[in-house]
């Protein structure tokens, strides 16, 4: 089944202790993207990535890594975690950057203290 | 990416047909339409996009009107299950987009009810 897979799916931390959420796609798509989901602000990009070793911020990378060794995974990494960081986290992928459909991941909740 | 405007909720009974509006006015030629739908804080889901033609697929049918600056998602029996909040989403290609995002606006909160 053509799928993006997040782990984990729900976590609490507390601040400064790094942490990485999984994302993996199993469509051989080459674009992979971050969102974070706050009430009121809706969903805002993070970083993106359109190739293996090509990545670029988005509209709120402040706080967070990625990287993209293999085309399938894509990590967001949290150095050192803040309160403010509490959120909704989506991974998403699609074939190209262009009009294709992306597809979404089920979410991971992260709580920090 | 022009900006859309949808309607902040809306009700149907079950089994009828649903037909959510998105005014896009300062839609550009090369602009897309887009629908998602998002169930309850799950990942959005993706369900039809078009771009001058009526379009429809086993989920739902879009209409976008002759001078493209609105459109109507159509579910045609609505279940329960399409209980959500529906994203209407215009998009241009590459060049316009760089960074690929999706920009989700408010959405409408459709309750279907028995």
């Amino acid at each position: 089944e053509a799928q993006v897979t997040q782990n984990p799916r729900y976590l609490i931390t507390v601040t400064g202790k790094k942490l990485t959420v999984t994302c993996s796609q199993n469509m051989n798509h080459e674009y992979m993207s971050w969102y974070r989901q706050d009430p009121g602000l809706g969903l805002r990009q993070i970083y993106y990535s359109m190739n293996v070793e090509v990545t670029d911020k988005g509209d709120v990378p402040e706080g967070y890594k990625v990287s993209r060794k293999e085309k399938r995974n894509f990590p967001l990494i949290l150095e050192s975690p803040s309160p403010n960081q509490t959120s909704l986290y989506f991974c998403a992928s699609s074939l190209s950057r262009g009009v294709e459909t992306q597809y979404f991941g089920p979410g991971t909740r992260l709580l920090v203290l | 990416d022009a900006k859309t405007t949808q309607p902040t909720s809306m009700d149907c009974a079950e089994g009828r047909a649903a037909n959510l509006p998105c005014n896009h006015s300062t839609i550009s030629g090369n602009e897309y339409v887009y629908w998602y739908r998002q169930i309850h804080s799950q990942g959005p889901q993706y369900i039809i996009h078009g771009l001058k033609n009526n379009e429809t697929n086993e989920m739902a049918s879009l209409i976008i009107t002759e001078d493209r600056k609105s459109s109507t998602l159509i579910l045609p029996h609505a279940t329960l299950r399409d209980t959500a909040v529906y994203y209407c989403i215009v998009r241009g290609p590459l060049i316009y987009n760089q960074g690929g995002k999706l920009i989700f606006g408010q959405g409408t909160e459709l309750s279907v009810k028995p």
